[in-house]
């Protein structure tokens, strides 16, 4: 069965810094990845999503996350973080056999400050 | 606006009640699903449903029931609550969840319940 592991609970970060928050799968078969970011008390929006193609995804608000097959990761980063992606994070998995079902990780909570 | 709107978005009841929690969309979504959020465990799928009258469990599905009679509509359903439900639950839609056609889902505000 496949399985997210998100190696950080928490990541704090100075504004402006880079940020990177980790991301690891467990599957023996080809999956679909994909980070989501919850501001506080609201629901989920897609970041950024990985189903093909070209290994570097680019999401909204300039987050980026590279697909590494071998060492079957997706570290979503973003060169220069702002107060506004102080969120929780979470990286899920679904699988090309069964892509209605979904994996969530634990979630990162990212905080950033002043 | 296109939205998933969910009701309650607070509940507060005592094992045993039945209750309903509905989730709507209005973006003619194929897809819908419930997950549930609980401190350090992060979601969990509950039931999800591909389109009208088919539906299958998640991770977690164990007393819970979902229906989907009409594309809008996707209640999730408690028939005997116990406090081990107590979390925060939410609805998500999509146009598809199908492999190279994943959309991206959409997720509703969130119900929080509370099971005494």
């Amino acid at each position: 069965a496949q399985s997210v592991t998100q190696l950080d609970s928490q990541v704090p970060v100075f504004e402006e810094a880079p940020v990177e928050l980790r991301c690891n799968y467990s599957s023996s078969v080809s999956v679909y990845l994909f980070w989501y970011v919850q501001y506080p008390n609201q629901g989920l929006q897609l970041l950024l999503k990985y189903l093909s193609g070209s290994t570097l995804v680019k999401g909204i608000n300039g987050f980026e996350a590279e697909f590494n097959k071998s060492q079957t990761s997706f570290h979503l980063r973003k060169p220069s973080v702002h107060i506004s992606d102080t969120a929780e994070y979470f990286c899920a998995v679904s699988l090309y056999s069964s892509a209605s079902k979904i994996i969530f990780g634990s979630g990162t909570r990212l905080s950033i400050r002043p | 606006e296109a939205q998933v709107t969910q009701n309650p978005r607070y509940l507060i009841t005592v094992t045993g009640k039945k209750l309903t929690v509905t989730c709507s969309q209005n973006m003619n979504h194929e897809y819908m699903s419930w997950y549930r959020q609980d401190p350090g465990l992060g979601l969990r799928q509950i039931y999800y449903s591909m389109n009208v009258e088919v539906t299958d469990k998640g991770d977690v599905p164990e007393g819970y029931k979902v229906s989907r009679k009409e594309k809008r509509n996707f209640p999730l359903i408690l028939e005997s609550p116990s406090p081990n439900q107590t979390s925060l639950y939410f609805c998500a839609s999509s146009l598809w969840m199908k492999g190279l056609r994943t959309d991206t889902q959409y997720f509703g505000p969130g119900t929080r319940l509370t099971v005494l």
